[in-house]
C-alpha cells in the first residue's frame, strides 16, 4: 500500500509566474483535497476532488485551480502568483465514505519572492 | 472566532508527565481527527473519532459530540513526541476539513 506523494518537495518562483503541484494518491482512495498552512498556523482548505470533479472548495480566489486525472493523483494550479502564496502546501487522500481517514503527504514548500 | 479552537497553543512538558491537548469547535460535524506534523511538514493522522474514546500505545483521544470538545492524551510523554498537535474536524455542512491552529508540543528529556 503506497502512501501521498507530493512533487516537487521545495520550489522557488517570482511574483506573477504560474506553478503547478502534483500529488498522487493513496492506492484505494479516490478523493483528494489540498490545503494550503501558512507558517505557523493551521491548513486552510482549498479544495476537494471526487472522481475527477470538485465537489468542494474553500475561500481561494479562481486562480487557485485543479485537476484530478483518472488514476486518482491531482494537481494544483497557482496563476498570477503573490508573495502571500509562499506557503506549504498539502495534499491529502481519502476513500470512499465518510469512516475512512485520511492520509497526508509531506507537501510541498513553495517560496514567492 | 475559529471553528476550530485548540489549547493550549505551545506546551513544555518533562519527560514522563501526562499530556493534555485540547479541542473545541463550533460547528456540526460528522468526525474529528487528531494529527500530528513534524518540522519537516509532513502530516500524520493519529485518530479519527465521532463519539467515545480511543487508545493506541500511549496516545487516547476522547470526544463529548454534545459539549463540542475533544481531548489528546499523552502518558509517559517522551521527547520524540515533541511535535505539533492538531485537531481537524468534518464538517457536515460540507465536503471539508477544518483545522485548527495546533499545539506545538516540546518534550524536555
Amino acid at each position: 500500500e503506497t502512501g501521498v506523494t507530493q512533487s516537487p518537495t521545495h520550489l522557488i518562483k517570482t511574483r506573477g509566474q504560474q506553478v503547478t503541484l502534483r500529488c498522487s494518491s493513496q492506492s484505494g482512495h479516490n478523493t483528494v483535497s489540498w490545503y494550503q498552512q501558512a507558517l505557523g498556523q493551521g491548513p486552510q482548505f482549498i479544495f476537494q476532488y471526487y472522481r475527477e470533479e470538485e465537489n468542494g472548495r474553500g475561500n481561494f480566489p479562481p486562480r487557485f485551480s485543479g485537476l484530478q486525472f483518472p488514476n486518482y493523483s491531482s494537481e494544483l494550479n497557482v496563476n498570477a502568483l503573490e508573495l502571500d502564496d509562499s506557503a506549504l502546501y498539502l495534499c491529502a487522500s481519502r476513500g470512499q465514505g465518510i469512516s475512512y481517514g485520511y492520509t497526508f503527504g509531506s507537501g510541498t514548500r513553495l517560496t514567492v519572492v | 472566532k475559529n471553528e476550530v479552537e485548540q489549547s493550549p497553543q505551545n506546551l513544555t512538558a518533562q519527560e514522563g508527565e501526562f499530556i493534555t491537548i485540547n479541542c473545541s469547535y463550533s460547528v456540526g460535524i460528522s468526525a474529528l481527527h487528531w494529527l500530528q506534523q513534524h518540522p519537516g511538514g509532513g502530516i500524520v493522522s493519529l485518530f479519527m473519532l465521532s463519539s467515545g474514546k480511543k487508545k493506541h500505545g500511549r496516545l487516547i483521544a476522547t470526544i463529548n459530540i454534545q459539549e463540542k470538545h475533544s481531548s489528546l492524551h499523552i502518558t509517559a510523554s517522551h521527547p520524540r513526541d515533541s511535535a505539533v498537535y492538531i485537531c481537524a474536524v468534518d464538517e457536515t455542512s460540507g465536503s471539508r476539513l477544518t483545522f485548527g491552529e495546533g499545539t506545538q508540543l516540546t518534550v524536555n528529556p
